[in-house]
């Protein structure tokens, strides 16, 4: 089945600088790679998704690029603030019904 | 449009009992997945259902069932409780042939004492 390993495990980052967390996933039939953010207590969020046909996807301070050949994919946050502090999980899915692997979670801190 | 909702919010019991967590989908949603999510971990896929069928099961022994109704809210039920089955039960629903978005409700802690 897919593994999906994600790195750093936590990050502390200035506020305004950018942060990176990098995944890799075993399965070559994953098509689907979303990006969730948890904040405490609550429901991960769905922050941005890229498909397989697609190398990069930009939403305003967000962006993540997927490498097919090296089965790796990153999450680009730039100018963060305080309210990106949260754990962030990467997650691939092998087939059109978004069962999902999660990676293990990036803790970020953003400091003033 | 409504979003995921889950019942309860906290749970607790103990070993050996039964539990039973509720979902309802967000509105135009057909599929409901449910996940579990350990202290410190990434969420774990447990089963999904689509048309009232589980279509598709994580590595999970059989005491965890679940059940999809004709308005695709779903319920996850355990038997025989243990400790390790103390964790976040996250349920997310997505809208079949639009693409693979799943959207995820608040969770239910369940602790087992």
């Amino acid at each position: 089945g897919e593994n999906v390993e994600q790195h750093p495990s936590t990050l502390s980052v200035q506020e305004g600088d950018s942060a990176v967390i990098k995944c890799t996933y075993s399965d070559s039939a994953s098509n689907y790679f979303p990006w969730y953010k948890q904040e405490l207590g609550k429901g991960p969020q769905l922050i941005i998704d890229i498909r397989s046909n697609v190398g990069e996807k930009k939403d305003q301070r967000i962006a993540v690029t997927l490498n097919k050949t090296a089965k790796h994919f990153s999450l680009h946050i730039t100018e963060t603030q305080p309210e990106d502090s949260a754990v962030y999980f990467c997650a691939a899915s092998p087939d059109s019904w978004g069962k999902l692997q999660f990676g293990a979670g990036t803790q970020v801190v953003v400091t003033p | 449009e409504t979003g995921v909702t889950q019942s309860p919010t906290h749970l607790i019991k103990t070993r050996g009992q039964q539990v039973t967590l509720r979902c309802s989908s967000q509105s135009g949603h057909n599929t409901v997945s449910w996940y579990q999510q350990a202290l410190g971990q990434g969420p774990q896929f447990i089963f999904q259902y689509y048309r009232e069928e589980e279509n598709g099961r994580g590595n999970f022994p059989p005491r965890f069932s679940g059940l999809q109704f004709p308005n695709y809210s779903s319920e996850l039920n355990v038997n025989a409780l243990e400790l390790d089955d103390s964790a976040l039960y996250l349920c997310a629903s997505s809208r079949t042939g639009v693409g693979n978005e799943q959207f995820f409700g608040p969770g239910t802690r369940l602790t087992v004492l």
